[in-house]
């Protein structure tokens, strides 16, 4: 079935260092790629999404890029801060609208 | 506009019982679907409902079960309640009109089978 496979974490950064999450997915038809971020005691929430090969979804200062050509939608910062300890998913969506998630990241960025 | 809406927040139940979980979505909203999360198995789709009927569905046995009323308001039920079943069960909504719509989601319902 369609699936999502993301990087393994925990993932332990110092502030201001730069982040790079691994995220493929199943190429079943033309999904659409998403990050969500659930920051500690809250709901997930959306970070950014691309609907189509090569759209850059970006916010908050993350970026990630739909590569149709590697099936992958790796999540960049360039400088992370505190704020962005967070659990990170990658999902996809096809067009029977089911959401696949990634396993999850977990990343704590230390002062 | 109000946001996704869990009840109960937290719920403790022992083996062998059944609980039902509500989730109230954004007005106009019209899919809702159901999500468990825990340590070891990350989030996995439990269905999802729209304009009251059920439109997809995960790999969950069949005690797990939901439906949605006119209103869009859904509820999930599990029965015959197990030690795996506890988890955090995350509601989301959106008006699903499109693929690349986001998700809404909730706060979810902490449950912890004794």
């Amino acid at each position: 079935g369609d699936s999502v496979t993301q990087m393994e974490g925990p993932v332990t950064l110092s502030e201001e260092a730069f982040l790079t999450i691994n995220c493929t997915y199943t190429a079943t038809g033309y999904p659409s790629l998403f990050w969500y971020v659930q920051y500690p005691g809250e709901g997930l929430q959306l970070l950014l999404k691309a609907t189509k090969a090569d759209d850059k979804g970006s916010n908050k200062g993350f970026e990630a890029t739909y590569r149709k050509e590697t099936t992958s939608f790796h999540l960049e910062k360039g400088s992370v801060q505190v704020s962005d300890s967070a659990v990170y998913f990658c999902a996809r969506r096809g067009n029977d609208y089911k959401l696949s998630f990634g396993a999850g990241t977990t990343v704590t960025v230390r002062a | 506009k109000a946001g996704v809406t869990q009840t109960p927040r937290y719920l403790i139940k022992t083996r062998g019982q059944q609980v039902t979980l509500s989730c109230s979505p954004i007005s106009g909203h019209r899919s809702v679907s159901w999500y468990q999360q825990t340590p070891g198995q990350g989030l996995q789709f439990l269905f999802e409902y729209f304009s009251e009927t059920q439109r997809n569905k995960g790999n969950f046995p069949g005690r797990f079960s939901g439906r949605q009323f006119s209103n869009s308001r859904s509820e999930m039920n599990v029965s015959t309640l197990e030690l795996g079943d506890s988890a955090l069960y995350l509601c989301a909504s959106s008006q699903q009109t499109r693929s690349d719509e986001k998700l809404f989601f909730g706060s979810g319902t902490q449950l912890s089978v004794l």
